[in-house]
């Protein structure tokens, strides 16, 4: 089983452009979610995808926008940015639920956003 | 509004102690609590799981409590060891499959 991978590591912006950032699933997760780590804070649920519909959005603007690929990869793509969206992005990854039931989610490493 | 909480920033253990790590919730509606353990430049790792119907949970070193009444739960690692030294995030999942995580828990073994 391959782990779950994100591109790039770190990234910088400008205030107003746009990003995409890249996420490869393990193989045979059907869901990936994507979720932004401000410094100090836990990390706080953007959206999810399931075979490529989204399935769930946590309250960020629609300038967050994802894409859910067949081949297990995902994108996230912000417009517009904005300083506050200077984070760290993390996308996990699940497949069936586990014995205990609950949705064990399989995180990245995470991609550095700095907008200056 | 936060509904998980974790109040506790830091905590320092020696190691061979017992650590207990404090969680709180606001919403009777979650389903399942996860606790996920993240060391720097790596993306959290699952650590342990319990169901809402539960009050207990054990895997090795690690033992989660739920208190349902008291919408609290808590995480126990005994023995610790210099490799729980890491930050520890409390995790709710809901009806939808949605988690909301906690701000964390910084946990440091003492020698």
């Amino acid at each position: 089983e391959t782990g779950v991978t994100q591109s790039p590591t770190h990234l910088i912006k400008t205030r107003g452009q746009q990003v995409t950032l890249r996420c490869s699933s393990q193989s045979g997760h059907n869901t990936v979610s994507w979720y932004q780590q401000a410094l100090g804070q836990g990390p706080q649920f953007i959206f999810q995808y399931y075979r490529e519909e989204e399935n769930g959005r946590g309250n960020f603007p629609p300038r967050f926008s994802g894409l859910q690929f067949p081949n297990y990869s995902s994108e996230l793509n912000v417009n517009a940015l904005e300083l506050d969206d200077s984070a760290l992005y993390l996308c996990a990854s699940s497949g069936t639920k586990g014995l205990s039931g609950a949705s064990t989610q399989y995180f990245g490493p995470g991609t550095r956003l700095t907008v200056l | 509004d936060q509904q998980v909480k974790q109040n506790s920033p830091s905590l320092s253990v020696q190691e061979g102690r017992i650590s207990i790590l404090n969680c709180d919730y606001t919403n009777s509606m979650f389903d399942y609590f996860l606790w996920y353990k993240k060391y720097p430049a790596e993306g959290p790792t699952f650590l342990i799981s319990i169901s809402s119907i539960k009050d207990k949970n054990e895997d090795g070193r690690f033992t989660v409590f739920l208190n349902k009444s008291a919408k609290h739960l808590s995480l126990h690692i005994v023995p610790s060891q210099p490799g729980d030294s890491a930050v520890y995030f409390c995790a709710a999942e809901g009806p939808n499959d949605k988690i909301i995580f906690g701000k964390g828990t910084r946990l440091h073994i003492l020698p």
